[in-house]
């Protein structure tokens, strides 16, 4: 177990719907990164946190945006949904900088 | 952009035997991770090697980060069927480009 958790676990849906992601980072853990998976593109970075703010985006799509709370759990907004966006989502957590400690991952089902 | 390239990518072998998986980048990475992920599991940290150079053992794992950070290598001695998964190496660059950028993957298959 990381100590990262993400819900929900699996997410059914249809195009051109929205969908939202949650992660909670470890304890203590100020960074929050968003990584996606599927079979052709591998593990992509999209976007990261630090406490509070942006810090880094990657291949993120406009549909997508993401956010970090005051309390430093994340989330993931997908929106307009195409069946290309169907991947596993994991949120993966650091104190700063450094090692990244992943999640369980959101399976999402474009339908 | 900067890419991380994986060898073999597939790879079955008997239990028993010893295999070396390869991650080669032409950039240079501020520290270098190994991963294993088991299907529908997220990526399960395996060691971070940060020193050009640096060897790291994990019981029967060997990891290896070379001299100029541009590229790693894993070893596992006498491989047995729990070693079954797929392994990523992933790069992360200096402070404020923590981003990891990962390998292709390589899965390993031990026949019992």
């Amino acid at each position: 177990d990381s100590g990262v958790t993400q819900t929900p676990k699996h997410l059914i849906t249809a195009t051109g719907q929205r969908v939202t992601l949650r992660c909670s980072p470890r304890s203590g853990d100020l960074s929050v990164y968003w990584y996606q998976q599927s079979l052709d593109q591998g593990l992509q970075f999209l976007i990261q946190y630090y406490n509070g703010e942006e810090r880094a985006k990657g291949n993120i799509l406009e549909r997508f945006s993401a956010q970090q709370f005051p309390d430093l759990h994340s989330e993931l907004n997908l929106s307009s949904l195409e069946l290309g966006d169907s991947a596993l989502y994991f949120c993966a957590s650091s104190l700063s900088g450094g090692t990244q400690y992943f999640g369980p991952g959101t399976r999402l089902t474009v339908l | 952009t900067q890419l991380l390239e994986q060898s073999p990518q597939f790879l079955s072998i008997q239990e028993g035997e010893n295999l070396t998986v390869y991650c080669n980048s032409s950039s240079v990475f501020s520290s270098l991770q190994w991963y294993r992920q088991e299907p529908g599991e997220g990526p399960v940290l395996l060691v971070t090697v940060v020193t050009g150079g640096e060897v790291k053992k994990l019981k029967r794992l060997t990891f290896q980060f070379g001299d100029a950070r541009k590229d790693s290598s894993l070893h596992i001695t006498a491989a047995q069927p729990g070693d079954t998964g797929l392994y990523l190496c992933a790069g992360a660059g200096n402070f404020g480009n923590e981003k990891l950028t990962f390998g292709t993957g390589t899965r390993l298959t031990i026949i019992p």
